[in-house]
C-alpha cells in the first residue's frame, strides 16, 4: 500500500528539548516536503527536498532543519523548540511530474510548553 | 504574488443540501488548481483538479470549474452526506512553484459539518 508514515503522531515537549519527527514514503518519490498547518493560515511549506542530499528552505523554515540521506526518509528536526512551533505537521511526497497530487502523512501534532 | 482565498467556515449543512465552497486565486503564470480534503485525524488527500481554463474537475459527486475570467475554482456538490464532513482546502501550483519540492499554495481551509 502506497503511504507516507510519520512518527510520532502526538508529542508534548518543553521549550529547548530537541526533537525529531520522522517521515518515510514507500513510493520512490523524488520530491518530499514538510508543511505546518495552523488555524486560519492553511498549510505552509517549511522545507523541501528534490532528491537525496538536495534540500532547500520553504516559506517558514526558521527553527527547523531537515536532512535527506536516503530517498525514502525525510526527517524534520527541531533543535530548540519554542511555543510558536506548536502546530500540526504534515510530511508530503510526490513524483516530479507536475501532477499536483501530493501524498500526505497522517500528521504529527506537536505541543511545545 | 501567488495566493488562494477560501470562504470562511465552519459551514454547517443538513444532509442532502447543496454545497458551495468559494475559492479565488491570484497567480503569476498559468496555475493548476486543486481541491484537497482532510477527514478528521487524517492527512490531506486530493479530491479533484483542473489544469487549464474551463476544465472541470470532478470526483465523488464534487465538481469545480476553472474560471480564468473570475479567477475562481468553487467547489460544489448537489447533495451532501454526513460522510462528507471534513476540512476542504483549495490549492494552486505552477511549474515554477512545483519545482520547489512539489509545492502547493493552500487556502486557509473550510470546515464542513453535515448533520443528519
Amino acid at each position: 500500500e502506497a503511504q507516507v508514515t510519520q512518527n510520532p503522531r502526538y508529542l508534548i515537549t518543553v521549550t529547548g528539548k530537541k526533537l525529531t519527527v520522522t517521515c518515510s514514503q514507500n513510493m520512490n518519490h523524488e520530491y518530499m516536503s514538510w508543511y505546518r498547518q495552523d488555524p486560519g493560515l492553511g498549510l505552509r511549506q517549511i522545507y523541501y527536498s528534490m532528491n537525496v542530499e538536495v534540500t532547500d528552505k520553504g516559506d517558514v523554515p526558521e527553527g527547523y532543519k531537515v536532512s535527506r540521506k536516503e530517498k525514502r526518509n525525510f526527517p524534520l528536526i527541531l533543535e530548540s523548540p519554542s511555543p510558536n512551533q506548536t502546530s500540526l505537521y504534515f510530511c508530503a511526497s510526490t513524483s516530479g511530474f507536475n501532477t499536483g497530487e501530493l501524498f500526505f502523512g497522517e500528521g504529527s501534532r506537536l505541543t511545545v510548553l | 504574488g501567488n495566493s488562494v482565498t477560501q470562504m470562511e467556515g465552519p459551514v454547517t449543512l443538513s444532509e442532502e443540501a447543496f454545497l458551495t465552497i468559494n475559492c479565488t486565486y491570484t497567480a503569476t503564470g498559468y496555475p493548476s488548481l486543486f481541491w484537497y480534503v482532510q477527514y478528521p485525524g487524517e492527512g490531506l488527500q486530493l479530491l479533484l483538479k483542473a489544469t487549464k481554463a474551463d476544465d472541470k474537475g470532478s470526483n465523488k459527486g464534487f465538481e469545480a470549474t476553472y474560471r480564468k475570467e473570475t479567477t475562481s475554482f468553487h467547489l460544489e456538490k448537489g447533495s451532501v452526506q454526513v460522510s462528507d464532513s471534513a476540512v476542504y482546502f483549495c490549492a494552486l501550483t505552477t511549474i515554477m512553484i512545483y519545482n520547489q519540492g512539489g509545492k502547493l499554495i493552500f487556502g486557509q481551509g473550510t470546515e464542513l459539518s453535515v448533520k443528519p
